[in-house]
């Protein structure tokens, strides 16, 4: 089946700084990939939509400045948080979907930790 | 604007019991529904697709159905097991390619 990559799980850093999350698509092309946030205890908030070779459409309230998304090639996508403060932290996780496909796949999320 | 509201919020079951998890949306245009599976700290796993013209599918132990005039779609889990504890996510298509994803139920079997 579709598999989605996601890296790092993890990742701690220093308020001020950027930190860069990967979603690869393993064995499928992703023309469509989404960049969601979960807070502790809630579902999946949209954050933006990206399709390969244009710009991101964000949410309402998402900052496109601070969240820089990247979908270069149709089996990467890059989500950028710049200038993190300890209010970014949170669970962000990736989903892509191949055009031949219904469904969505889930990459398994990165924990980030801003202090 | 469509609404994706879970019922119960909360399970706690002994295991072997069978279960039914709700999730009812406002608005009955989707393109399909989907049903997850996420544990702690991790990503989605997806269950079950059921599209908008279907009314049931099954995988294994689960059996997912749609009323889509009602609004409405039931995730039954049989004879449930510990390994089955997670938190479960039903999630709307509207046609637009975004997802629009229910509130959860927190799953808790216990030997």
């Amino acid at each position: 089946g579709a598999v989605v990559s996601q890296h790092p799980s993890w990742v701690i850093c220093k308020s001020g700084t950027s930190v860069k999350i990967e979603c690869r698509s393993l064995d499928f092309q992703a023309t469509t990939m989404f960049w969601y946030r979960q807070f502790p205890k809630q579902s999946l908030m949209l954050m933006a939509t990206s399709n390969e070779g244009s710009k991101a459409t964000y949410e309402q309230g998402v900052e496109k400045d601070k969240f820089l998304i990247n979908h270069a090639s149709l089996t990467l996508s890059t989500l950028t948080v710049t200038s993190a403060h300890p209010e970014d932290s949170s669970f962000y996780i990736c989903s892509a979907r191949d055009g031949r496909r219904y469904g969505y796949t889930f990459g398994s999320g990165t924990r980030l930790t801003v202090v | 604007k469509q609404e994706v509201t879970q019922i119960p919020a909360a399970l706690s079951v002994p295991e072997g019991e069978n279960l039914v998890l709700n999730c009812s949306f406002t608005d009955s245009a989707i393109y399909n529904l989907q049903w997850f599976r996420q544990d702690p700290g991790k990503g989605l796993t997806s269950l079950l697709l059921i599209q908008s013209s279907q009314r049931e599918q099954t995988s294994g132990r689960l059996n997912a159905s749609l009323d889509k005039s009602s609004g409405r779609s039931t995730l039954y889990i049989a004879a449930s097991q510990p390994g089955d504890s997670a938190t479960y996510l039903c999630a709307v298509n509207p046609n637009t390619d975004k997802l629009i994803f229910g509130t959860g139920t927190r799953l808790q079997v216990f030997p």
